[in-house]
C-alpha cells in the first residue's frame, strides 16, 4: 500500500511560472515531511523540509504548504527556471530516519 | 570531503549469483541507509543502521542482508540475485553526534544493478 501518494507524475512549466507538486499521506504519526530533488545520474538531495507545527515554510523560491487536517502537503516553486528541471520526491516519516517516499514528479521547465 | 561514495557504479549479474555493494561515508554519521529506486515507485528503504554493529529492516528487506562492522561503511548483500532485484541502489547517511542535523539524509551517486 502506498503510504505517500504524489501527483502529478510529470509536469511541464514555462520559465518564470509556478510549479506545484502535491503529496498526500495516510499515517497520522508522520511528523517530518521533506522534499528531495534529483538530477539525472545523481542521488537525491534535500531541498526543503517541514514539521507539522507550522503550515508553511519558505526557502528562497521554494515553499512547502502543509495541511494537517487534510493530510496533504505541497511544494511550490516560484519563478521556475530551466535549472529546476529535475525529478522531485516528497517523503514522510515518524522521526526522520525511516523515510517513505512518494512516486516522484519529473519537472521540465521550458525556456 | 567525498561525502557518500558507492562501489561499484554499475554491475550486471546472472540469476542466482551473489554480490556485495559497498557504501562509505566520511562525515562521521551515525545513521546509514540502503534504498532501491524503481520507475514509478520512488525510493524504498531496504535496511538501515543507527550505529556501528546495528542493523534494522526497512520497507523491502527480503532477499537482502546488510552489515555495519565499521561506522563509516555499510554493506548491502544479495545472496542469490533475482531479476526482480534489478534496480538502482542508493546509500544514504545522516546525523553527526552530538550537534549535527539529525534529519537530513545525504545520498550517494547510486549503483545500477541489472540481474539477467
Amino acid at each position: 500500500q502506498q503510504q505517500v501518494k504524489q501527483s502529478p507524475q510529470s509536469l511541464i512549466v514555462q520559465k518564470g511560472g509556478i510549479s506545484i507538486i502535491n503529496c498526500a499521506y495516510e499515517n497520522t504519526a508522520f511528523d517530518y515531511f521533506p522534499w528531495y530533488q534529483q538530477f539525472p545520474g545523481k542521488g537525491p538531495a534535500l531541498l526543503i523540509a517541514i514539521r507539522p507545527d507550522v503550515s508553511e515554510k519558505k526557502e528562497g523560491r521554494f515553499t512547502i504548504s502543509f495541511n494537517k487536517s487534510a493530510k496533504q502537503f505541497s511544494l511550490h516553486i516560484m519563478d521556475s527556471q530551466p535549472g529546476d528541471s529535475a525529478t522531485y520526491f516528497c517523503a514522510a516519516s515518524e522521526g526522520a530516519q525511516k523515510l517513505v517516499f512518494g512516486q516522484g514528479t519529473r519537472l521540465t521547465i521550458n525556456p | 570531503n567525498a561525502g557518500v561514495t558507492q562501489t561499484p557504479k554499475f554491475r550486471v549479474l546472472k540469476t542466482g549469483q551473489s554480490m556485495t555493494l559497498l557504501c562509505a561515508q566520511d562525515m562521521n554519521h551515525e545513521y546509514m541507509y540502503w534504498y532501491r529506486q524503481d520507475p514509478g515507485m520512488g525510493l524504498r528503504l531496504i535496511h538501515y543502521s543507527v550505529g556501528e554493529g546495528t542493523t534494522a529492516k526497512g520497507e523491502v528487506p527480503d532477499g537482502y542482508n546488510v552489515s555495519r562492522l565499521k561506522k563509516q561503511n555499510f554493506l548491502l548483500g544479495l545472496e542469490s540475485a533475482a531479476p526482480s532485484q534489478t534496480s538502482v541502489y542508493f546509500c544514504a547517511s545522516s546525523y553527526s553526534y552530538p550537534s549535527g542535523d539529525p534529519d537530513t539524509q545525504y545520498f550517494g551517486p547510486g549503483t545500477r544493478l541489472t540481474v539477467l
